[in-house]
């Protein structure tokens, strides 16, 4: 069974940095373009960052550029997001999520992973 | 960027009803569209892709349409387990927005 799971998620303080990790198992990991989406507490979603299948390329929404790394390690199935500078408008529950590639649909989501920006 | 506005934002509906969301793009996305359905404290389930594609495993009451610039999803003979947030999102090109969501209570 296709399954993400993703880790890292916490506290932490504005200005500060956290790495969130997803594990991906029962699928070629590396057959597939992968995403972060994340949703801040009561609201709507929001795409954040998409890595191509081999990782030689990678995007971002606005809002994140400059701060947010999307990365992904084929040989550990594993994909990441290192977040920097840290923003109270950070805050919320992040997913990591499977496509097919570009102008594709997301057919895969992990359970979330909730992070918290607070002084 | 593509801007995706959805409408109704919030519906109620009885088990049985066909219900209809619509989504319209700001420029035109061709049949870049899918749908999904989201319940409180849960993942997002992918619907429809590419507009009108039925998802594996997704109940066929679940339809969609459109073209361009304007979408729906329909849902027909509503059951209980729909209630819950359904989402728009176009995947022409990035950023991926996604709708702001249609909150459907089952009466």
């Amino acid at each position: 069974q296709d399954q993400l799971l993703e880790s890292g998620g916490g506290v932490v303080q504005p200005g500060r940095s956290l790495r969130l990790s997803c594990g991906a198992s029962g699928f070629t990991f590396s057959s597939y373009g992968m995403n972060w989406v994340r949703q801040a507490p009561g609201k709507g979603l929001e795409w954040v960052a998409m890595i191509w299948y081999d990782g030689t390329n990678e995007g971002y929404v606005d809002s994140v550029k400059d701060r947010f790394t999307i990365s992904r390690d084929n040989s550990k199935n594993t994909l990441f997001l290192q977040m920097n500078s840290l923003r109270v408008e950070d805050t919320a529950v992040y997913y990591c999520v499977r496509d097919l590639g570009l102008g594709t649909h997301f057919d895969l989501w992990g359970q979330g992973t909730l992070v918290t920006v607070s002084a | 960027d593509i801007q995706m506005i959805q409408s109704p934002s919030s519906l109620s509906a009885s088990v049985g009803d066909r219900v209809t969301i619509t989504c319209r793009a700001s420029q035109t996305i061709t049949t870049y569209v899918n749908w999904y359905h989201q319940k409180s404290g849960k993942a997002p389930k992918l619907l429809i892709y590419a507009a009108l594609s039925l998802q594996s495993g997704v109940p066929s009451r679940f339809s969609g349409s459109g073209f361009g610039t304007d979408f729906t999803l329909t849902i027909s003979n509503l059951q209980p387990e729909d209630f819950g947030t359904f989402f728009c999102q176009q995947s022409h090109s990035a950023p991926f927005t996604f709708g702001q969501g249609t909150m459907l209570e089952i009466k």
